[in-house]
């Protein structure tokens, strides 16, 4: 069973520049989920889709973060216009319905912001 | 809003110790999962254990094993005979029909 695969591993970008990060979970799994995960510190929810629809995203910057899941599979996350404190991985994890079983996670994207 | 708390930033182990890691939740919720992540310096998330709420018995995996007292909301985590590739940040998480939070985390040294 192939697991959550995401894209790119690494990004730098200057800040106020733009960025996008994209996940493609593993097959069936309805719920997906994006992490902020700061040097040093636990993973932060952004948002969680179940299927393509947002089941939470309270702790999503409206401003400048967006995400989309487009057809209940692959999601992209984006950042625009980026500032330092954007600097973190983002993990993507899936799990095969809210609540139940573990996420399985991705490997994450670094994103430093200069 | 659910939240998980733990309280050991860091933790230092001998090799073939056993240690105890730390984990307290907060919820009104009845119906929920706990976990036990381990993120070594490669950062890609790996699940250690899992209990369900509505078990008693307490999870064990292996050398990995779970003290869940619900009452108290309490989830600690037993690694016994550590070994040197144990050394990593170890996540407690907690999920139910809403979302999956995680704790701070407690970094684990393992001595040789």
């Amino acid at each position: 069973e192939a697991g959550v695969a995401q894209s790119p591993r690494y990004k730098i970008i200057e800040k106020r520049q733009s960025v996008a990060f994209w996940c493609n979970p593993i097959s069936g799994h309805a719920t997906l989920y994006w992490y902020q995960q700061i040097l040093g510190q636990g993973p932060k929810l952004l948002i969680q889709f179940q299927n393509n629809g947002v089941v939470d995203d309270s702790q999503l910057p409206k401003d400048r973060f967006s995400a989309e899941r487009l057809k209940g599979v692959d999601s992209t996350l984006k950042i625009q216009p980026a500032k330092l404190e954007d600097s973190a991985v983002y993990l993507c994890a899936s799990s095969s319905w809210t609540g139940g079983p573990e996420a399985f996670f991705g490997q994450g994207t670094r994103l430093t912001v200069v | 809003a659910q939240t998980v708390t733990q309280s050991q930033p860091e933790m230092s182990v001998q090799e073939a110790e056993t240690v105890t890691l730390s984990c307290t939740y907060d919820t009104s919720e009845s119906d929920y999962y706990l976990f036990w992540y381990k993120q070594p310096p490669s950062r890609q998330m790996i699940l250690v254990i899992r209990q369900e709420a509505y078990k008693q018995q307490n999870a064990t995996e292996n050398r990995f094993s779970v003290n869940f007292q619900k009452a108290a909301k309490s989830f600690s985590l037993k690694i016994s005979d550590s070994q040197l590739g144990d050394a990593a940040m170890y996540f407690c998480a907690y999920s139910d029909n809403n979302d999956m939070r995680f704790g701070a985390g407690t970094r684990l040294t393992v001595k040789p």
